[in-house]
């Protein structure tokens, strides 16, 4: 079946890129996704990217898409300690909108 | 407002006891859907709907039980059989499309087995 996977934890200081890595196994995905969790909250959508593109840059953001290797980065530039957070990654099963998420990775910035 | 409503945020559950959760929308989504978090594990599907009367289950469905009677509601039942229900619970919404599944959250209930 499908199978998304994020690491757990990165830490980096504010100022600093963050680099947020994700492999996943169902190269039929149309769309992937991130999403954005604060404590004890839901999660909100970042941003998106079409499975025919390589790169989406918004704001701060960029995607970056490797279809090859199954394999989605979500850069942050400039991090804040605002953007602490849990980031899913995650990719629909094109069955009825179902999202398949990874264990999410916990954003740690330290000023 | 737009968005999806969870109620109670907070819930204490004694052991042998069923318990529903809430989840409204005012989205005019067709699909909606419940995940439960736990940490380091991501979200697991529990069930979902992508129309009225209609629904599916997902990866973890044993122990919990749903109703679609309404496009607006999507109630989940904790059940006694769920052996370990103490977690985080999602619910989320769709516009119901194949393509672009975009989902939108409710803001979860924490259930706390006491």
């Amino acid at each position: 079946g499908e199978d998304v996977e994020q690491s757990l934890f990165l830490s980096v200081r504010e100022g600093d890129s963050s680099v947020i890595n994700c492999t996943y196994t169902d190269s039929s995905s149309t769309y992937l996704y991130w999403y954005k969790q604060e404590p004890g909250a839901g999660l909100q959508l970042l941003t998106y990217i079409f499975s025919n593109m390589d790169m989406k840059q918004d704001q701060r953001l960029t995607v970056l898409l490797n279809k090859k290797d199954k394999h989605l980065s979500l850069r942050i530039a400039d991090t804040q300690t605002g953007d602490s957070a849990i980031y899913f990654c995650a990719e629909s099963d094109n069955q009825g909108g179902k999202l398949i998420f990874g264990q999410g990775t916990e954003l740690s910035v330290k000023p | 407002d737009g968005g999806i409503t969870q109620s109670p945020k907070y819930l204490f559950r004694k052991e042998g006891q069923n318990v529903t959760l809430s989840c409204e929308q005012n989205l005019n989504h067709d699909a909606m859907y419940w995940y439960r978090q736990d940490p380091g594990q991501g979200l697991r599907l529990i069930y979902y709907s992508q129309i009225v009367n209609d629904f599916q289950k997902g990866d973890i469905a044993e122990g919990y039980s749903v109703s679609r009677e309404k496009k607006e509601s999507f109630p989940l039942t904790v059940t006694s059989a769920q052996k370990n229900p103490t977690a985080f619970y999602l619910c989320a919404t769709n516009n119901g499309g194949t393509l672009n599944t975009e989902a939108f959250f409710g803001q979860g209930t924490r259930l706390t087995v006491v």
